[in-house]
This record gives C-alpha cells, sequence and structure tokens, in this order.
C-alpha cells in the first residue's frame, strides 16, 4: 500500500519570503499523480497543485511551484513570496492511475504560519 | 458552474442515533468518494463509488457505515448507531470519468459530525 510522510508538522516564514513543504512518499507503481492540497481555518480543501509522474517537468501555479525528485520519492512544495492568506494546513496526496485505485493518500498535513 | 455541495454543514446527534450526509457532486462528474477527517489529523479514504455501484470500501468500517450513490439524486454516506468516536469532518469529493479526469478531485466544504 501507498503511503504519504510530511515530517514537517509546523513551519513558519515571514511575510514575502520563500518557504518550501517537504513530502515523501512510497509507491510500486510508476505511474501516479501527486497533489498539495491547502485548507485553511474554514476547512474547505483546496486544490493547489497537481503533478503527473510521467512529466519531468516540475508543475507550477503563479507563486507556487513543486520539486519532484521521482527517483527519491519526493515531492516539495515551495511557495514564492508567501502572503498571509497563504496560511494553512498543507496535505500531500497521492492517486494510483491503476483502474479502480482512484482513493487519494493524504499525508498527515503541515501547518504553515505566515508572520507578518 | 457550482462545486461539490455538501449537506448539511453540521450535525449534530446523540449516540444510538443515525447520521445522514448528503453529497452532490459537480455537474459532469461521476465519481464520488468519502473521506473522514479526525482533529488534528489527515483525510483519510472511507468510499469510492459511481452511480449506482460502490467500486472501493476499503476505507470503510465493516459495521454501521454504510453509503450509496443512486442513479438519481446525491450520494449520501449513512452512520447508524452512531458514538462518540464517530465525531469528526466528513469530506465527499468528485471527479470526471475518463482521461481527462487527470486524476483530480474536487472537495466539497465537508460535514461536521459532532456525537454528543
Amino acid at each position: 500500500a501507498q503511503t504519504v510522510t510530511q515530517s514537517q508538522p509546523e513551519m513558519s516564514v515571514q511575510e514575502a519570503e520563500t518557504v518550501t513543504l517537504s513530502c515523501t512518499y512510497d509507491t510500486s507503481e510508476s505511474d501516479y499523480y501527486l497533489f498539495w492540497y491547502k485548507q485553511p481555518p474554514s476547512r474547505q480543501m483546496i486544490l493547489v497543485i497537481r503533478q503527473e509522474a510521467y512529466k519531468q517537468q516540475n508543475a507550477t501555479e503563479n507563486r507556487f511551484s513543486v520539486n519532484f525528485q521521482k527517483a527519491a520519492k519526493s515531492f516539495s512544495l515551495k511557495i514564492s513570496d508567501s502572503q498571509l492568506g497563504d496560511a494553512a494546513m498543507y496535505f500531500c496526496a497521492y492517486r494510483s492511475t491503476l483502474q479502480g485505485a482512484q482513493k487519494l493518500v493524504f499525508g498527515q498535513g503541515t501547518r504553515l504560519t505566515i508572520n507578518p | 458552474n457550482a462545486g461539490v455541495m455538501q449537506n448539511p454543514r453540521h450535525l449534530v446527534r446523540r449516540r444510538g442515533q443515525e447520521a445522514r450526509l448528503r453529497c452532490s457532486p459537480m455537474k459532469g462528474h461521476s465519481h464520488v468518494y468519502w473521506y473522514r477527517q479526525l482533529p488534528e489529523e489527515g483525510l483519510k479514504f472511507m468510499v469510492y463509488l459511481q452511480k449506482e455501484n460502490i467500486i472501493d470500501e476499503s476505507g470503510m468500517p465493516k459495521e454501521r457505515f454504510s453509503a450509496e450513490f443512486p442513479k438519481e439524486g446525491p450520494s449520501i454516506l449513512r452512520i447508524q448507531q452512531v458514538v462518540r468516536g464517530d465525531s469528526a469532518a466528513y469530506f465527499c469529493a468528485s471527479s470526471r470519468q475518463g482521461a481527462a479526469a487527470r486524476g483530480t478531485q474536487y472537495f466539497g466544504p465537508g460535514t461536521r459530525l459532532t456525537v454528543l
């Protein structure tokens, strides 16, 4: 079974600076999807960024980018120019491409605090 | 285009009562997933359904919990004879069918169940 590990329970960063959240995963599959979701105090789960394992190019979405290292099974999230609205829990998630195995497997989460 | 709808947003039940949680997927989505989030934890997969079919219920407790996604109407997660340990946030997510879906699940706002 796949597992996802986020080793940083909490992180903090000064507003306007850059922060990197870590995520590692374990799988025997060669093709899969990886995601970062954000959960603000409202508890709504918001998709931040998605990466397909067969793509070597790292995904980017505005101030958010990932460092996907397939061999190391690492998928970190970089937030540039941090804003107060980025404060939230961040969850890394894995999804298989196998038919019928489409559940998301989540890490434990990292609580990100932005200091003004 | 309305997102994933869940109701009620908050549900209070006494031990032994039944809880019914409803989820309407995004328009055009035929896949529904239920996840549970205990306090200070990540989301845990419960069940994956397509219209009128349960595809994967590997995360569903064997007793008291059931789920359905009828041909017409919302998906229902039903918890019979609730206990205090069932208190959690229950999230529904939906996705489109086929390769074009690219694995992305979109989440509803969740239902927070409190068992007294």
